[in-house]
């Protein structure tokens, strides 16, 4: 069963307008890291995020944690069409994998 | 240099079939995984090699599932008796040295099972 969950499950937007998506998990965790995945296929590594951290920036990137709640979240600011993608939460809880959430897809209309 | 490869990109098989995926990871990268996304969902976790060390098997779903790591550089995932629900993207993995570092994911091998 997955850890994470992610919210909203789809999120449509205007380019230029800033993207939250949200991710929630149930176990303690080491660090979170964000993916990004294209039509469904190849994921890539955008940021992590350790259990010690609360905010981290990448480029247009910010990301959140707050291990009290067991909640990340990623803003991707300025939309670009580009973005438009399926983004992932995953949690390292240690297990010697990473548990992934279920995805926040992300349309930006151009 | 390259990325993680894996092949084949596709392949259709009849149920009952036993297929085999290969991954070739990134060149000196001792971890590697593997995963599963059906359509629509979120990956899950199958099999995770680490060096020397003998695999987490932990996210097979059945016996029908096996991987081995051959030289500690290709893998190949195999599934026996196909059945429509295992239909899905296969993803490969690897990272530097453990689950601790950043994973590169190959493009993956669309399965379908009919």
């Amino acid at each position: 069963s997955q850890q994470g969950e992610e919210d909203p499950q789809a999120l449509s937007i205007q380019e230029g307008e800033n993207a939250t998506m949200n991710c929630s998990y149930k176990t303690s965790i080491n660090n979170l890291q964000w993916y990004r995945q294209n039509s469904g296929r190849g994921l890539v590594h955008l940021i992590l995020i350790r259990s010690n951290e609360r905010e981290k920036h990448s480029g247009r990137l910010r990301v959140t944690l707050d291990t009290s709640k067991k909640s990340s979240s990623l803003l991707i600011t300025a939309s670009r069409a580009a973005d438009t993608a399926s983004y992932f939460c995953c949690m390292d809880t240690g297990r010697r994998a990473l548990t992934f959430g279920s995805g926040t897809r992300l349309q930006v209309q151009p | 240099g390259a990325g993680v490869s894996q092949s084949p990109s596709n392949k259709v098989t009849e149920k009952g079939k036993d297929v085999e995926l290969r991954c070739d990871p990134i060149s000196g990268h001792t971890a590697l995984y593997w995963y599963r996304q059906s359509l629509g969902q979120g990956l899950e976790f199958l099999i995770y090699f680490q060096g020397n060390s003998a695999p987490d098997k932990s996210g097979l779903p059945s016996d029908r599932f096996s991987a081995e790591r051959t030289g500690g550089s290709v893998s190949t995932l195999t599934i026996q008796r196909t059945q429509q629900e295992d239909s899905a993207v296969y993803l490969c993995a690897s990272s530097n040295r453990d689950y601790t570092d950043t994973q590169y994911f190959g493009p993956g091998t669309r399965l379908t099972v009919l």
